[in-house]
């Protein structure tokens, strides 16, 4: 079966502008989870949706932010770009919350 | 506050020796315990994972053990392999609270 799918793989954004990422979960996972890795970070919790509600929020700004259609499929979008935004963001869908995540392969993103 | 840590950056082993990797969290809410493997430029695989009611888990060559009075859990890899080397995440639950906190990672070379 299809694994988790995120778009796009890179994306090189100047400061100030925005930047918009996509994540299809895995086929009947209605919980998909974002995920920010920074070099020599772990994995910081961005945000949490379940059936198309956030249920769960990191402790990042409001220029982080995201949604779930009702496919599951879910965006996250940072506005007014900052260089420490450069990072890894990884979306993880699940069957339930509680049970393993898996993980997309993630977007690189790098703000100059 | 860090509520997740692993507090061993890097890890060498030789090859067919055990690896310990450990993993330290301070809230008494975690009830279930989880296990990634990351290499570079894929998002986390889901290794093993544990529930609290349990102190004991394998899975061939992997076993993840906790003690919930020292809040303390480790995974044990053997014998390694030098296909092992990778980043290995610890996450921790609280299932009411549906997000997984992460710790920074260890990264684990195993030498042939």
């Amino acid at each position: 079966k299809a694994g988790v799918t995120q778009t796009p793989r890179y994306l090189i954004k100047t400061r100030g502008q925005q930047v918009t990422l996509s994540c299809s979960p895995i086929s009947g996972h209605r919980s998909v989870s974002w995920y920010q890795q920074t070099p020599g970070q772990g994995l910081q919790f961005l945000f949490e949706y379940f059936s198309e509600t956030q249920r769960n929020k990191g402790n990042f700004p409001g220029r982080f932010s995201g949604r779930q259609f009702s496919n599951s499929r879910s965006e996250m979008n940072v506005s007014t770009l900052e260089l420490g935004d450069s990072a890894l963001y990884l979306c993880a869908s699940s069957l339930i919350t509680d049970y393993g995540y898996t993980f997309g392969s993630g977007t690189r993103l790098t703000v100059v | 506050d860090q509520q997740v840590k692993q507090n061993s950056p890097s890890l060498s082993v030789q090859e067919g020796r055990i690896s310990i990797l450990n993993c330290d969290y301070t809230n008494s809410m975690f009830d279930y315990f989880l296990w990634y493997k990351k290499y570079p430029a894929e998002g986390p695989t889901f290794l093993i994972s544990i529930s609290s009611i349990k102190d004991k888990n394998e899975d061939g060559r992997f076993t993840v053990f906790l003690n919930k009075s020292a809040k303390h859990l480790s995974l044990h890899i053997v014998p390694s392999q030098p296909g092992d080397s990778a980043v290995y995440f610890c996450a921790a639950n609280n299932t009411n609270a549906g997000k997984s906190t992460f710790g920074d990672g260890t990264t684990l070379t195993v030498k042939p």
